[in-house]
């Protein structure tokens, strides 16, 4: 347990579904992120929201819209994805960026398949 | 570009040790991380390295030579419960988390 939890753990979706993952962080934190991992490749950072405020967007595309309304909670709106889209996706939570370590903690991820 | 290399996967046995390396190439430097990952599981924080030398933690130690742009994990007295992905991470000039693909560690026993 690290404090991040996330729902669903698992997801099905078809191309012209919508639907949302959530994250939420009982650690305090300041700063909050979406991260994409695929099989045998490196985390692919997405977003990441400081104090609520968007401070990275590493060229996502738009069916992938984030929302941050605390610096608890940290959403992931998902609408007409692409079969490349499935992979893992995962929450973590930092402190405050830019400070010392600011280790990253991560929850368990969303399992994502779109069919 | 930026990036990081290390192995895809090791095997090991149950009781040995085993060393995962991790090279970068960066622009700049702001600490090195590894982490674990468990199948289906969340990565968890092992380590942290800023500086150059070996940080000891346990049955497991991580050394930097920013120098060289290495790093490496060390795992003593292997266990069948750390068999799991092993992830190195170095943190840019931007703050921003360059991440390596992982190192599947097999343990047998």
């Amino acid at each position: 347990e690290t404090g991040v939890t996330q729902t669903p753990r698992h997801l099905v979706m078809g191309m012209t579904n919508k639907k949302s993952l959530k994250c939420e962080q009982h650690l305090g934190h300041n700063a909050m992120y979406w991260y994409k991992q695929s099989a045998k490749k490196p985390l692919e950072l997405m977003f990441v929201y400081n104090f609520k405020e968007q401070t990275e967007n590493n060229s996502v595309p738009s069916r992938f819209s984030p929302e941050c309304p605390n610096s608890s909670h940290l959403f992931l709106h998902l609408h007409t994805l692409q079969p490349e889209d499935s992979a893992l996706y995962l929450c973590a939570s930092s402190q405050d960026p830019g400070q010392g370590p600011d280790t990253q903690y991560f929850g368990p991820g969303t399992r994502l398949t779109v069919l | 570009g930026q990036n990081i290399d290390q192995p895809t996967e090791m095997t090991a046995t149950e009781g040995a040790i085993v060393q995962i390396n991790c090279t970068y190439q960066t622009s700049g430097f702001n600490g090195l991380f590894w982490y674990q990952q468990h199948a289906g599981e969340a990565p968890t924080f092992l380590s942290y390295n800023v500086l150059d030398g070996l940080e000891e933690k346990g049955r497991f130690s991580s050394f930097l030579s920013r120098s060289k742009g290495y790093s490496y994990l060390l795992l003593k007295e292997l266990q069948m419960k750390d068999s799991a992905s092993y992830l190195c991470a170095v943190r840019d000039s931007n703050y921003q988390l360059i991440w390596g693909a992982g190192t599947k560690l097999i343990i047998k026993p």
